[in-house]
């Protein structure tokens, strides 16, 4: 496989549930992303990591955690959510933080229904 | 305010030039981007150009940038229907590099 992979590309969860929402990159990246995208909003960036440790935490709600076991592999954590957290939720890399244009590389997003 | 501000819709047709425009609020933003979502994908760098430019063109696509009002835009020419996509601009600033995006663009290309 190539690129930014992301899996389930469909979730549909109740508020009770725990779920998670997987993300790995093929293209030997040392960054990965979290980003919110929700009808009509700007893009929103929710987590950073760069050589796995986090170095942006964009004000996310507890409910949401990530976790980073390598550069490769990113999770998103999700536990009793409410409805406006239904959307789409895309991963991304970059080489690293530092240098170049900064171009980020996404995946195909994670469509999160919260019921 | 938002950081960046785009408009939510445009609609052309097909042949025509679409130009879709950007505002942005950090002065000493580095790079000014564009990306592409094509439906039920994920985005993708169509372009960028580096604050010290004015114009940058790529085949079809033209990036204008206007510093002094914050400004950017990109032209496309020949408007196909294939170009029927969400166009998000974006910046960043020197340091981390980590784009802040706006709404997104959606370009609609009718016959």
């Amino acid at each position: 496989e190539t690129g930014v992979t992301q899996t389930p590309r469909h979730l549909v969860m109740g508020m009770t549930n725990k779920k998670s929402l997987k993300c790995e990159q093929h293209l030997g990246h040392n960054a990965m992303y979290w980003y919110k995208q929700s009808a009509k909003k700007p893009l929103e960036l929710m987590f950073v990591y760069n050589f796995k440790e986090q170095t942006e935490n964009n004000s996310v709600p507890s409910r949401f955690s990530p976790e980073c076991p390598n550069s490769s592999h990113l999770f998103l954590h999700l536990h009793t959510l409410q409805p406006e957290d239904s959307a789409l939720y895309l991963c991304a890399s970059s080489q690293d933080l530092a240098g170049g244009q900064g171009e980020l590389f996404f995946g195909e997003g994670s469509r999160l229904t919260v019921l | 305010g938002e950081d960046v501000e785009q408009s939510l819709f445009l609609s052309v047709r097909e042949g025509d030039s679409s130009v879709i425009n950007c505002t942005y609020t950090d002065s000493s933003s580095t790079y000014l981007y564009w990306y592409k979502q094509e439906p039920g994908a994920g985005l993708q760098l169509l372009t960028y150009i580096f604050s010290n430019m004015d114009m940058k063109q790529d085949q079809r696509l033209t990036v204008l940038l206007n510093k002094k009002d914050k400004h950017l835009s990109l032209r496309i020419a020949d408007t196909q229907t294939g170009d029927s996509a969400i166009y998000f601009c974006a910046e960043s600033t020197g340091g981390s590099y980590i784009p802040t995006f706006g709404r997104g663009t959606s370009l609609i290309v009718h016959p």
